[in-house]
């Protein structure tokens, strides 16, 4: 148990709809990664936030959004969904030191693995 | 840019036989390097990582990996494979420095470990 909580496990929904996916971090992690994982992508890095403030963007689509509250868990919003958006949703998180010499690890959720029909 | 390739998608070793993953890694800047592994509807779990220092890492359940920085590879290995090693497994790498820690993975190597 790496500590990253995803809920839902499981979820089915249709073409055109919007969900949310919902991550708890490790307690005292102050930074979550989204990742899709889909079998002709791979792995994907979304998005990261840091202390409630996005720091990077990866290949996140305009129809995807995320946030990071104040108590720092994550959620993840998809909308306008299509047949190609089906995969699994990964949270990770870990302590951000921060500084040239800095090192970090990525301890990863479950996943909410997402099926678009 | 990063970039992770895992020659293979799939290997089968027996069981008792020695493992090895290979891994190619290209970064402009000194990178971190990991393996995960996925077992079957589960998450990703670190064996091991490199930063800086020894080049040789110890990871859990056994494997082991080496950074060689003129070969820009990160093979994992372990000696004898036990059927629990039955999973895929993913190398990543990430930058140094900064706080930016996202990891770029590869497309993941399918183990099978035969009786």
């Amino acid at each position: 148990d790496s500590g990253v909580t995803q809920t839902p496990k499981h979820l089915i929904t249709a073409t055109g709809q919007r969900v949310t996916l919902r991550c708890s971090p490790r307690s005292g992690d102050l930074s979550v990664y989204w990742y899709q994982q889909s079998l002709d992508q791979g792995l994907q890095f979304l998005i990261q936030y840091y202390n409630g403030e996005e720091r990077a963007k990866g290949n996140i689509l305009e129809r995807f959004s995320a946030q990071q509250f104040p108590d720092l868990h994550s959620e993840l919003n998809l909308s306008s969904l299509e047949l190609g958006d089906s995969a699994l949703y990964f949270c990770a998180s870990s302590v951000v030191a921060g500084g040239p010499s800095s090192t970090d690890t990525q301890y990863f959720g479950p996943g909410t693995r997402l099926t678009v029909l | 840019a990063q970039s992770v390739t895992q020659l293979g998608s799939h290997v089968s070793v027996s069981e008792g036989a020695l493992v090895l993953l290979r891994c190619n890694y290209s970064s402009s800047v000194p990178p971190y390097l990991f393996w995960y592994v996925q077992y079957p509807n589960q998450g990703l779990q670190l064996l091991l990582k490199y930063t800086t220092g020894a080049t040789l890492v110890k990871g859990i359940n056994g494997f082991e990996a080496e950074f060689k920085k003129s070969e820009t590879s990160f093979h994992l290995t372990k000696p004898s494979a036990h059927m629990s090693d039955a999973a895929e497994y993913f190398c990543a790498v990430s930058k140094s420095g900064g706080s930016n820690y996202k990891l770029t993975f590869g497309k993941g190597t399918l183990l099978t470990v035969n009786p």
